[in-house]
């Protein structure tokens, strides 16, 4: 079975662009949930989408944001990049409405100029 | 909410040695503490887990101990081996559809 799929993985932006990254789950699993991961903070939970509805978000300004399709696949978004946001972001999915085994993809990793 | 605390950051043993790494919680709701390993380039990748109705749990080379009256779990690894060294995250957590809270991360490195 194919593991969490996540593209790009890398990328490079300059300051006020905005971004979009994709994370596909395991087939079969309906949960997915986003995490910045920084040398200085570790991991830092984004948000969780569980059956195209958001059921968890951290504390994050309103330029990160994110979406479920029908077929599990994610999405997140940030808006007016800025130097902080130059992270590894990682998406991770679980097979249903418990998060306690999460399976990560790689990442993407982002930096911004 | 959930504070986990991770010790130490950064940890060197030589091929062979035993390598313990130490979390301490906050929440004494919290029920599931997994174990994540980290090598370069790549996503965590769950390694072992212990729930709270366990005080030890084993899986050849690697063991997590957890106590809940003192709020802290240890993973230990035996044998340590070149390919051991990563980055190794514990995480805490209600369970069900409660995100875990991870600790900060501790960097082994095993010296051949």
């Amino acid at each position: 079975k194919a593991g969490v799929t996540q593209t790009p993985r890398y990328l490079i932006k300059t300051r006020g662009q905005q971004v979009t990254l994709s994370c596909s789950p395991i087939s079969g699993h309906r949960s997915v949930s986003w995490y910045q991961q920084t040398p200085g903070q570790g991991l830092q939970f984004l948000f969780e989408y569980f059956s195209e509805t958001q059921r968890n978000k951290g504390n994050f300004p309103g330029r990160f944001s994110g979406r479920q399709f029908s077929n599990s696949r994610s999405e997140m978004n940030v808006s007016t990049l800025e130097l902080g946001d130059s992270a590894l972001y990682l998406c991770a999915s679980s097979l249903d409405q418990s998060l306690e085994t999460q399976y990560f993809g790689p990442g993407t990793r982002l930096l911004v100029l | 909410g959930e504070n986990v605390e991770q010790h130490p950051s950064t940890l060197s043993v030589q091929e062979g040695d035993s390598a313990v790494i130490k979390c301490t919680y906050s929440d004494s709701a919290s029920n599931y503490f997994p174990w994540y390993k980290q090598e370069l380039g790549k996503g965590p990748q769950l390694i072992i887990d212990i729930r709270s109705n366990v005080g030890e749990k084993k899986d050849q080379r690697i063991a997590v101990t957890l106590n809940k009256t003192a709020k802290h779990f240890s993973l230990h690894i035996t044998e340590t081996q070149p390919e051991d060294s990563a980055v190794y995250f514990c995480a805490a957590s209600r369970g069900g559809s409660y995100i875990p809270t991870f600790g900060r991360g501790t960097s082994l490195i095993v010296h051949p």
